[in-house]
């Protein structure tokens, strides 16, 4: 069975830090981009970052750029997105998911991060 | 970056309906570059339409996606019960890759 899981969301006061990781199972995750993609409560998608097929290259959306650092371990079959810094609009489901082409193929159930005091 | 406007906003129709779901890039998207997802309440999207026009492994053939350019369609020939959801079109030609507001299908 295909899954990408992902773990480590929660509630966080502004200014805090979490760590959001995606294991994948049942798909090949090395050899592929890999993305988060983020949903705020009644909300659309966002696209927040990528990581390219051997982690060499990394792009953020200006909204979390400099606050957020995505990264991967391909031994793990895992994504990581360290998010620091967070502000109340960063509360969303973020979803892990694999770019097949441009296009994403494979997405996570979503994690809920909540940033309030 | 490239905005892409869905429309309507609401499509409220009835199972066995026909649903037209339209997507315009504010600029052209080389290469057809626009997919299409379905989400439903609670879950994570899903990938139905890749290239404007292929279906996605397991897409039932009533879902069709047309277009070229700057406006793209999602087509769906007859609404069954579990196609009631929020579809949203994605575009994969510019950079940042941007999706559009999304359109609810509604009974």
């Amino acid at each position: 069975e295909v899954q990408l899981v992902e773990s480590g969301g929660g509630l966080v006061q502004p200014g805090g830090s979490l760590r959001l990781s995606c294991a994948a199972s049942g798909i090949t995750f090395s050899g592929y981009w890999m993305h988060w993609v983020r949903q705020g409560p009644g909300k659309g998608l966002v696209w927040v970052s990528r990581i390219d097929k051997d982690g060499s290259s990394t792009n953020y959306a200006d909204s979390v750029k400099g606050r957020f650092t995505i990264s991967r371990d391909d031994a793990k079959n895992t994504l990581y997105l360290q998010l620091n810094s967070l502000r109340v609009e960063d509360t969303a489901v973020y979803y892990c998911v694999r770019d097949a082409n441009g296009y994403f193929d494979y997405w996570g159930q979503g994690n809920l991060v909540t940033v309030s005091s | 970056e490239i905005v892409l406007t869905q429309s309507p906003g609401t499509l409220s129709l009835s199972p066995g309906e026909r649903a037209t779901l339209s997507c315009r890039a504010s600029q052209s998207l080389s290469g057809s570059y626009l997919a299409w997802y379905q989400q439903k309440p609670g879950q994570a999207p899903r990938l139905l339409i890749y290239g404007a026009s292929s279906r996605a492994t397991g897409i039932p053939d009533r879902f069709s996606g047309s277009g070229s350019g700057t406006d793209f369609t999602l087509t769906i020939s007859r609404l069954e019960p579990e196609d009631f959801a929020v579809y949203y079109c994605q575009q994969y030609g510019g950079s940042p890759k941007t999706f559009g507001q999304g359109t609810k299908v509604e009974i």
